[in-house]
């Protein structure tokens, strides 16, 4: 069974700041999407990493993908209020033509003054 | 396009009474997808179809739950009886994979938001 795990669960960072969520998957996959959901909102979708080595950027995210080591990352480079919101990854199994995505736990990001 | 459209964006009724959520996927679009939201499980997939035809239900919880899709317009989830463990947030998405895993996306309506009292 396909899991997918995020790490942090929660972080608080200053504006200005860097960092990087990450999220791991137990079995091979070759999508991974990522979405931001606001408070209270529907999911908005971000990226989408189809290969290995794929790297995306969008503003002040960028989104990459280790398909060997079966890990995304998500970069947030000078972090501003704006990008408050809950972030998930979620992936499809590899070989799996249904489309199901399985969703990571979410990293709710808090970027303070 | 108006996106995934969902009603009633909020529903609040008591235990044991019917619920029916609407989900009008966004035109063109072949898969359609539920979903459940809380706090506890994060998201799960409760049942997808393509052109009209279930897939996969799996994730349906129990007997109580059933969906339906009498067209390429149009789905509903419902639950009879509802019980307090089924307040949740319940999003509808559509995608049209098209030629590729690049056009696959999956677009999230607003959600319904359902509290059984």
């Amino acid at each position: 069974e396909l899991k997918v795990e995020q790490n942090p669960l929660f972080l608080s960072m200053q504006e200005g700041k860097n960092y990087t969520i990450y999220c791991n998957y137990s079995t091979t996959s070759d999508r991974l999407y990522w979405y931001r959901q606001d408070p209270g909102k529907s999911l908005e979708s971000l990226f989408v990493l189809l290969s290995n080595g794929a790297v995306k950027q969008e503003g002040r995210l960028m989104a990459s993908l280790d398909t060997k080591a079966r890990l995304s990352t998500l970069h947030i480079t000078a972090a501003v209020h704006d990008l408050s919101a809950t972030y998930f990854c979620a992936v499809v199994p590899w070989m799996d033509s249904s489309y199901k995505l399985i969703f990571g736990s979410g990293t709710r990001l808090l970027v303070r003054p | 396009d108006a996106g995934v459209i969902q009603s009633p964006r909020h529903e609040v009724t008591e235990m044991g009474q019917e619920v029916t959520l609407r989900c009008k996927p966004i035109s063109g679009h072949d898969y359609l997808f539920w979903y459940r939201q809380t706090m506890m499980r994060g998201l799960e997939l409760l049942i997808y179809f393509n052109n009209n035809v279930p897939i996969d239900d799996s994730g349906m919880p129990e007997d109580r739950f059933s969906a339906k899709m009498p067209n390429a317009s149009f789905s509903t989830l419902k639950i009879q009886p509802s019980e307090p463990r089924d307040s949740a947030v319940y999003f509808c998405a559509s995608s049209h994979p098209g030629q590729g895993a690049a056009t696959d996306t999956q677009y999230f309506g607003p959600g319904t938001r359902l509290t059984v009292l």
